[in-house]
């Protein structure tokens, strides 16, 4: 079965700091990623999505991830973090036949210090 | 603009009790779905629909329901609410390509005492 892994639960950055937020994914087929941000207490927003192409992503927000086959990751990545982007932030995979569908990470919770 | 709307917003039941909760969107998107959201497992999959008439099983279907009689609106029911799916529960769509995206709406927060 499809699975999606974010080995941190909580990340501390300081404002002006990168930031890297890992994920591992477990699909049999090429796959279709995503990110997702959460504010408290919001729906949730899609950072960016990689479904085929250039391995390098940018989204919103001045997001952007890599997408490895070979370690099976698309780590999201922002050189400079702003106080604004504290929120959860999720992973998640397509799947079933038109991977519409999505199984999601357990999300990562980002602090940003001052 | 196009949106997609949940309600209620905070629904509090007790065991055994039916609840629907209500998901309406206004993107004219054939494929609709039902998520949980727990502390520690992300979103896990409820339903899901690709057009009217449709629905399908995800990973955590057990003691919910859904119907679609129209494009617009996938009810999600609870047909004997449990104190174990207490939980805070998104509706989404998308478009048909699989490139397109998947919109959230707000959420609904179901306490089940």
């Amino acid at each position: 079965a499809q699975s999606v892994t974010q080995p941190d639960i909580h990340i501390t950055v300081s404002e002006g700091a990168s930031l890297e937020l890992r994920c591992n994914y477990s699909y049999g087929a090429t796959p279709y990623l995503f990110w997702y941000v959460q504010s408290p207490g919001q729906g949730l927003q899609l950072l960016l999505k990689y479904f085929s192409g250039d391995t390098l992503v940018q989204g919103i927000k001045g997001f952007e991830a890599e997408f490895k086959r070979s370690q099976s990751s698309f780590n999201l990545r922002k050189p400079s973090v702003h106080w604004s982007d504290a929120a959860e932030y999720f992973c998640a995979v397509g799947v079933d036949t038109g991977r519409r569908a999505l199984t999601f990470g357990s999300g990562t919770r980002l602090q940003v210090q001052p | 603009d196009a949106e997609i709307t949940q309600s209620p917003r905070h629904k509090i039941t007790e065991t055994g009790r039916q609840v629907t909760l209500a998901c309406h969107q206004t993107w004219n998107h054939n494929n609709m779905f039902w998520y949980r959201q727990d502390l520690g497992h992300g979103l896990r999959l409820i339903h899901y629909s690709y057009g009217v008439q449709d629905t399908n099983k995800g990973e955590v279907s057990d003691g919910y329901s859904v119907s679609r009689s129209n494009t617009e609106d996938l009810p999600l029911t609870l047909e004997s609410a449990a104190s174990s799916q207490t939980s805070v529960y998104f509706c989404a769509s998308s478009g048909e390509r699989d490139t397109d995206t998947q919109y959230f709406g707000p959420g609904t927060r179901l306490t089940v005492l």
